[in-house]
């Protein structure tokens, strides 16, 4: 079976600050992994996904994310963080051998970066 | 413009009553879906379909129904027997089954008085 999990409900950041949200996973084999990012009353907007290659994976808006099968982690971190940053993040990994199954998400974390 | 169009944005229904929400998208993906989002919980999936006239049941198929009868349409309706269907529902579409992201609806909130 494959899960997601997103220890953190809330982060909270300092305008300026490097931010991190944190993504572990658990599945049988390589993982497929993506960040979405979700805007009051809004639908999901794809940021980033590792595939395979190279662990640094850079996607939209200046954030990147770091694949890390050791701990298996992929959190989502940007240098820089913006107010307009804030909004729900959600973390979300498939396993390529589990035949038809569709994309698992966590749970959700609430960033917010503050002025 | 290419992308996904729920309707209606709000909906207001009273208990008991059957209600569908729409899904369109016009990106010709093969695969659909649609995902419950409730404060704290996520995103949980319903249904999803991979091709047309066929579709599999998610983790919380119960109360809901779906047809797929065309490429571009993907309904779903929340039937009477759903127990708690105040939520907002999510659509979303994918080119392929195994690698492609998920493009999203901007979603369908349904308030059940």
């Amino acid at each position: 079976a494959q899960s997601v999990a997103q220890p953190e409900d809330q982060v909270n950041v300092a305008e300026g600050n490097p931010l991190t949200v944190k993504c572990t996973y658990s599945v049988s084999g390589n993982p497929y992994l993506f960040w979405y990012v979700q805007y009051p009353n809004r639908g999901l907007q794809f940021l980033l996904k590792y595939i395979t290659g190279d662990n640094l994976v850079k996607g939209s808006y200046g954030f990147e994310a770091e694949f890390n099968k050791s701990q298996t982690s992929f959190h989502l971190k940007k240098p820089s963080a913006l107010v307009s940053d804030s909004a729900l993040y959600f973390c979300a990994v498939r396993d390529p051998n589990s035949g038809n199954t569709p994309l698992v998400f966590g749970k959700g974390t609430r960033l917010s970066v503050i002025a | 413009d290419g992308g996904i169009t729920q309707s209606p944005k709000y909906l207001f229904r009273k208990e008991g009553q059957n209600v569908t929400l729409s899904c369109e998208q016009n990106l010709n993906h093969d695969a659909m879906y649609w995902y419950r989002q409730d404060p704290g919980q996520g995103l949980r999936l319903i249904y999803y379909s991979q091709i047309v006239n066929d579709f599999q049941k998610g983790d919380i198929a119960e109360g809901y129904s779906v047809s797929r009868e065309k490429k571009e349409s993907f309904p779903l309706t929340v039937t009477s027997a759903q127990k708690n269907p105040t939520a907002f529902y999510l659509c979303a579409s994918s080119i392929g089954w195994n690698t492609g992201e998920l493009f999203f609806g901007e979603g369908s909130r349904l308030t059940v008085l």
